[in-house]
């Protein structure tokens, strides 16, 4: 197993436009994060899934903002109609319960 | 709104130094974590502790969890520029997820 893997690394898009980030967590892990960072701050809650349930979505989350995770395998996070002020790095971390994250390398999201 | 403050936002010091950066809340943590990040990577855990009053360590770093369970610190003896990175504390509250701090950004300097 080689970790927690994120695609894709870097994502450039326009504003206005939709667009899918994807991770594959460790395998044997039950629990899935999402955090989004941007500069200077400290990773900001998401959402999260046990297995193929998404159990919490925190308010930073519009409904712009979509995630899934079918089967409780890899998980997918949409953005649609990107903004200006979705540009950050969007952080996926896998656990098994809440015994310490392993992130991946995040996707970095540029809106221009 | 942080939940957690960190200490001090910023640290530049020389190769050979030691420092402590700190972790704080008013509110009571089921475990803490504390992270290492480089630039363009993700958050490397580094410790989890546990019990009030806990002392670990990794070989040049050593982390305390208070008492209460609401602070925590981090000491590193002798940094070398190889500790230079984002240093980020992440604390548990309803046994699900954690909240992180915003870091403090160390830079060491050869």
């Amino acid at each position: 197993d080689t970790g927690v893997s994120q695609n894709p690394r870097h994502k450039i898009t326009k504003r206005g436009q939709n667009v899918t980030f994807r991770c594959d967590p460790i395998s044997e892990h039950n629990r899935l994060y999402w955090y989004r960072q941007t500069l200077g701050q400290g990773p900001e809650f998401l959402t999260y899934f046990q297995n193929e349930a998404q159990l919490e979505k925190s308010r930073l989350l519009s409904d712009r903002f979509s995630a899934e995770r079918p089967k409780g395998s890899f998980s997918t996070l949409e953005i649609q109609r990107t903004e200006q002020g979705d540009s950050a790095m969007y952080l996926c971390a896998s656990s098994h319960r809440a015994h310490g994250y392993t992130f991946g390398s995040g996707t970095r999201l540029t809106v221009v | 709104t942080q939940l957690l403050e960190q200490s001090p936002q910023f640290l530049s010091i020389q190769e050979g130094e030691n420092l402590t950066v700190y972790c704080n809340s008013s509110s009571v943590f089921s475990s803490l974590q504390w992270y290492r990040q480089e630039p363009g990577e993700g958050p490397v855990l580094l410790v989890t502790v546990v019990t009030g009053g806990e002392v670990k360590k990794l070989k040049r770093l050593t982390f305390q969890f208070g008492d209460a369970r609401k602070d925590s610190s981090l000491h590193i003896t002798a940094a070398q520029p190889g500790d230079t990175g984002l240093y980020l504390c992440a604390g548990e509250y309803n046994f699900n997820k954690f909240y992180f701090g915003s870091g403090t950004k160390l830079n060491v300097k050869p």
